[in-house]
């Protein structure tokens, strides 16, 4: 099954820092979801987006649907330590009934 | 809350021991799904179901089996352990219809030596 191409595979920054990453698919979507994995954990749901070009914030993180389907982003305002992580991207295509991930992004935060 | 509870954190097996793997939920979540995680390919799908007795292939069904008998619970079996099967195990749920959003236990971390 197709998997999700999510990037950057890592990112070292600096506390107080914004981050971005994102997701790209091959196929369109109907469902967009975030989750971070603390280590030793399992993932949690950060935000969740069903609309195209829906834009959807929770606290410091800030999450967009894409208009053509394919695509998401999500950004971190002014990183913090426990932000450290890895964050999964997800999407659900119109035709299947099971999530794709992608292979994470893995946040390291120096204070 | 949604609880999702994954019987054991950690296991250690030896080649060719069969493995049971426990999953439970407690907000009578209709679908089930079984994930394996590893560095770099993200988590990739074994097993779901969307109903008692009822189970579909994920991307990766070779080497396992699931059994779903009650809806709140959703078994991860495999019948010999492999070394290539050392691997962190998650499970989720998620209410009925469409995938919609999954719920995570903590995970198993299973070493096959």
């Amino acid at each position: 099954g197709q998997q999700l191409n999510q990037s950057p595979q890592s990112m070292f920054i600096q506390e107080g820092e914004d981050v971005s990453m994102n997701c790209t698919s091959s196929s369109i979507f109907n469902t967009w979801l975030w989750y971070k994995q603390d280590p030793g954990e399992g993932p949690v749901l950060l935000i969740a987006l069903y609309k195209a070009g829906e834009l959807t914030s929770n606290g410091r993180l800030t999450a967009q649907f894409g208009i053509t389907r394919k695509d998401s982003f999500l950004n971190i305002s002014a990183s913090i330590p426990s932000d450290v992580g890895i964050y999964f991207c997800a999407g659900q295509e119109w035709n299947n009934n099971d999530m794709r991930f992608g292979a994470g992004t893995r946040l390291t935060v120096k204070p | 809350d949604v609880k999702v509870t994954q019987s054991s954190r950690y296991l250690v097996k030896r080649t060719g021991e069969k493995v049971f793997l426990e999953c439970v939920q407690d907000m009578d979540h209709e679908n089930m799904f079984w994930y394996r995680q590893d560095p770099g390919l993200g988590l990739r799908l074994i097993y779901f179901s969307y109903d008692v007795k009822m189970k579909e292939k994920g991307d990766i069904p070779e080497g396992y089996s699931v059994s779903r008998e009650k809806k709140e619970r959703f078994s991860l079996i495999l019948e010999s352990a492999s070394t290539n099967q050392t691997s962190m195990y998650l499970c989720a749920s998620s209410i009925g219809g469409a995938a919609g959003e999954l719920f995570f236990g903590e995970g198993s971390r299973l070493t096959v030596l």
